[in-house]
């Protein structure tokens, strides 16, 4: 069974911090992807990655395929980056994608 | 802009009906999905449909149904069968069905929180 779990549960943060979020699965994996979820409740792709690293702004993914874990860090952390962060894995499955409970971070001005 | 667009935002249900939630995009994803959030949980899987007038069940089919007789629209019906409907609903798309090759993303609408009252 393909388990994804996720750390820390909770993160606040400083303004400019850096952050980093983790993400640890248990079934290898095509690719790995990382979500945002605003107080709203709409969800947005971050990044899908199989491998390295990406990078959008002042966004990074890495993953370690060898490992089975993936980090998402902020740099120059802001209010706005404020959001649940979620982590997902297709796990083998090739239809159904397993996802993280969430990480909540809130980010101080 | 192509999007997904999930309606209502908001539903009150008394116990005993069925509601059904909207789900419409015009992006000319061919696979579409429901997902259920709870507190403390991660996002699972109701049901999903890789092609038009075809669908499967996902992890918590029980007490919802779905169709798919148009490419762009992807109901969900929350029955009177469904114990503990009270959640926040998440229709989302990808351009093609299956995650298996890796490179697939998912496009979600802004969800729909179902109250059962």
């Amino acid at each position: 069974k393909n388990e994804v779990e996720q750390s820390p549960q909770n993160l606040t943060a400083q303004e400019g911090e850096f952050i980093t979020i983790n993400c640890s699965y248990s079934v290898g994996i095509s690719a790995l992807h990382w979500l945002q979820q605003h107080p709203g409740g709409g969800i947005v792709s971050l990044f899908m990655l199989s491998s390295g690293k990406k990078k959008h702004g002042r966004l990074i993914a890495t993953i370690n395929i060898q490992e089975k874990h993936s980090s998402l860090h902020i740099t120059a952390s802001h209010p706005r980056d404020s959001a649940v962060y979620i982590c997902a894995n297709s796990g083998g499955s090739n239809y159904k994608l397993t996802f993280g409970k969430g990480t909540l971070l809130t980010v101080n001005p | 802009d192509g999007g997904i667009t999930q309606s209502p935002k908001y539903l009150f249900r008394k116990e005993g009906q069925n509601v059904t939630l909207s789900c419409e995009q015009n992006l000319n994803h061919d696979a579409m999905y429901w997902y259920r959030q709870d507190p403390g949980q991660g996002l699972r899987l109701i049901y999903y449909s890789q092609i038009v007038n075809d669908f499967q069940k996902g992890d918590i089919a029980e007490g919802y149904s779905v169709s798919r007789e148009k490419k762009e629209s992807f109901p969900l019906t929350v029955t009177s069968a469904q114990k503990n409907p009270t959640a926040f609903y998440l229709c989302a798309s990808s351009i093609r069905p299956g995650f298996g090759s890796g490179a697939n993303v998912l496009t979600f609408g802004a969800g729909s929180r179902l109250t059962v009252l």
